[in-house]
């Protein structure tokens, strides 16, 4: 199966800045995602990252606040923006492992990034 | 996207075995009974997926009734290393060789603690 590395595995930082998440995949992958854990909380997807296509959003996720790209097939970036504490959480990068034997839409996660915003 | 219900914790006393059921009465036809466990500072890690009676893997078994509004999670002879969250998903097959998208939605899990 993909490995998934992500980078930072944890930052802190200040109010108002922005920060970029990468996710590097040791294989080529089709279909990558972006989830947002918060503290104490399950996972929440914020978008899906198609190489060579705008990135889909889902409800409650903006482009401006979480810009996203994906310029092959091996790696993606988030951007949190103009972050406030709320935007403190785990980012986790996911791919779809393409094994219809292994199964239906598995998926494999990065260890995720730790945001704190102060 | 059909819903699941699962308990918010367990606890578990080391060797025995867990059983953790999870409700999703909206399931579709095509829709797959898929668990993860995600264990404190690491992403979730699928564990096993069936579609209906039981499947079994080195790590869990996965038993779901002929109605398929509830299945549940087996682990035999618990450890202290399988402290973790538990996710129960319901995850849609169609599109899936067809390269469609397919959004996989996490519930609130189950949250196991193994006591020695």
């Amino acid at each position: 199966s993909a490995v998934i590395s992500q980078k930072p595995s944890r930052d802190i930082c200040q109010r108002g800045t922005s920060l970029t998440i990468q996710c590097q995949v040791d294989s080529q992958v089709t279909m990558m995602f972006w989830y947002r854990q918060q503290p104490g909380q399950s996972l929440t997807l914020i978008a899906t990252a198609n190489q060579g296509s705008e990135a889909t959003y889902e409800s409650g996720f903006v482009i401006d606040k979480f810009p996203i790209s994906r310029p092959n097939l091996t790696f993606s970036t988030l951007t949190v923006s103009n972050m406030s504490p709320e935007d403190s959480s785990i980012y986790l990068c996911s791919v779809r492992r393409d094994e219809p034997a292994l199964g239906a839409n598995v998926l494999t996660f990065g260890a995720g990034s730790r945001l704190t915003v102060l | 996207l059909a819903k699941t219900t699962q308990p918010i914790s367990m606890d578990s006393y080391e060797g025995q075995e867990v059983n953790i059921t999870c409700s999703h009465n909206n399931i579709a036809t095509n829709d797959y009974i898929t668990w993860y466990q995600q264990f404190p500072s690491q992403g979730p890690r699928f564990i096993i997926q069936g579609y209906k009676t039981k499947v079994t893997n080195e790590v869990a078994s996965l038993f779901i009734p002929a109605d398929r509004k509830s299945s549940t999670l087996s682990l035999p002879r618990v450890s202290l290393s399988d402290t973790a969250v538990y996710y129960c998903l319901v995850v849609p097959l169609h599109g899936f060789y067809s390269g469609g998208y397919q959004k996989v939605t996490f519930g609130t899990g189950t949250k196991l603690q193994v006591i020695p």
